[in-house]
């Protein structure tokens, strides 16, 4: 049972333009949304997250949105750089004091081309 | 600020053989949960430790168990090693029992299972 889904295994940008990566999960008790940053050898790196009580959370050049009610997920990168190349995973967690596990899509592979 | 470290980096190991990887959680965090990331799917919790006890827990079987120390280190043991075993096993710390809401993850360590 997938509860967090990335429906596009990867995505191809050009450098300057805007990237939007997509995430959909069908757990509604989800209360906190993370992406994060992978590139090959290393660990997952966090990028932004945004709590359930927002509807968008912006950090410099990434920005999140979310759509409780499609129960929907976006990172926006803008502008796109070389550098952002790597897999990002969307996570969902329900906050709680007994063991905040985070559930991750599949990843979706960004390549942004100079 | 120290980052999550983690031991080995790579390892190699036979069916049905036992193996511990170690893990250092980044300072001042005093919580530590565990991840396997299968080839090409997102990570997947296996639990997650605080003060010592686990503290949650994901669809893994018994043979695979942790400890965590005083330090707040943490040991991730699998008995028993079958060949889907073979994947790459995260640790990530953050800084509240549950209510962390940010993990923040350590480079890995590749196990391979013959």
């Amino acid at each position: 049972d997938q509860q967090v889904k990335q429906n596009s295994p990867s995505l191809s940008v050009q450098e300057g333009r805007i990237s939007i990566l997509n995430c959909d999960y069908t757990n509604s008790m989800f209360d906190y949304f993370l992406w994060y940053k992978k590139y090959p050898a290393e660990g997952p790196t966090f990028l932004i997250s945004i709590s359930s009580i927002k509807d968008k959370n912006e950090d410099g050049r990434f920005t999140v949105f979310l759509n409780k009610s499609a129960k929907h997920l976006s990172l926006h990168i803008v502008p796109s750089q070389p550098g952002d190349s790597a897999v990002y995973f969307c996570a969902a967690t329900v906050r709680n004091l007994y063991g905040n596990k985070l559930v991750f899509g599949a990843g979706t592979i960004l390549r942004v081309k100079s | 600020e120290t980052g999550v470290t983690q031991s080995p980096t790579h390892l190699i190991k036979t069916r049905g053989q036992q193996v511990t990887l170690r893990c250092s959680s980044q300072s001042g965090h005093n919580t530590v949960s565990w991840y396997q990331q299968a080839l090409g799917q997102g990570p997947q919790f296996i639990f997650q430790y605080y003060r010592e006890e686990e503290n949650g827990r994901g669809n893994f079987p018994p043979r695979f168990s942790g400890l965590q120390f005083p330090n707040y280190s943490s040991e991730l043991n699998v008995n028993a090693l079958e060949l889907d075993d073979s994947a790459l096993y995260l640790c990530a710390s953050s800084g509240l029992a549950g209510g962390g809401n940010e993990q923040y993850f350590g480079p890995g360590t590749r196990l391979t299972v013959t």
